[in-house]
């Protein structure tokens, strides 16, 4: 089945401590990108991807990494996660040139 | 990004036709018009996507006024399945970036 897959669904963690949230499609998309969702705020793009090695900020991407090392994976990490971190977070992907993203089913946040 | 202007939140009918508005005025020759819905607790999914001409889908209609500043989403038979949070959003042409705005909440009556 066609997907995009997050790991893990739910986080609770503590201000200053490392993570790292999967993304991984096996639709072999050239395009990635990481949203954030905040209550009032809506969708906000953190980082995007068109390739392999290519990777460039969207607008929110303050305290956030990137890497995409293989076509299918795209992980975001957080080195020192804070508090304002504390959100749902979507990964999508899609073909350059398609009109369609396709969304993962979320990650939830806490951080304390 | 230009932008674009949905109602809060909508209300209709199970089994009735709903139609979704969205303005957007200041969007240019190249932008298409997309429509993503949100079902609680997933994440956003395509619905329509359309340029100058009405467009239809298994989900969906689209229609796009002549001058094309505004939009209407049109759900044929509304099922309380279709309750969700609805975005109109701008894509420029090769421009892979979606800018979500806070979209209308569509809650359907039984």
């Amino acid at each position: 089945e066609a997907q995009v897959t997050q790991n893990p669904r739910y986080l609770i963690t503590v201000t200053g401590k490392k993570l790292t949230v999967t993304c991984s499609q096996n639709m072999n998309h050239e395009y990635m990108s990481w949203y954030r969702q905040d209550p009032g705020l809506g969708l906000r793009q953190i980082y995007y991807s068109m390739n392999v090695e290519v990777t460039d900020k969207g607008d929110v991407p303050e305290g956030y990494k990137v890497s995409r090392k293989e076509k299918r994976n795209f992980p975001l990490i957080l080195e020192s996660p804070s508090p304002n971190q504390t959100s749902l977070y979507f990964c999508a992907s899609s073909p350059l040139e398609e009109e369609t993203q396709y969304f993962g089913p979320g990650t939830r946040l806490l951080v304390l | 990004d230009a932008k674009t202007t949905q109602p809060n939140s909508m209300e209709s009918n199970e089994e009735e036709p709903v139609h979704l508005p969205c303005n957007h005025s200041t969007i240019s020759g190249t932008d298409y018009i997309h429509w993503y819905r949100q079902l609680p607790s997933q994440g956003p999914e395509y619905v329509i996507h359309g340029l100058t001409s009405n467009v239809n889908n298994r989900m969906a209609s689209l229609a796009i006024a002549e001058d094309r500043k505004s939009s209407t989403l049109i759900l044929h038979r509304a099922t309380l399945r279709d309750a969700a949070v609805y975005y109109c959003i701008l894509r420029g042409f090769g421009n892979e970036k979606l800018t979500f705005g806070t979209g209308t909440r569509l809650t359907i009556i039984p």
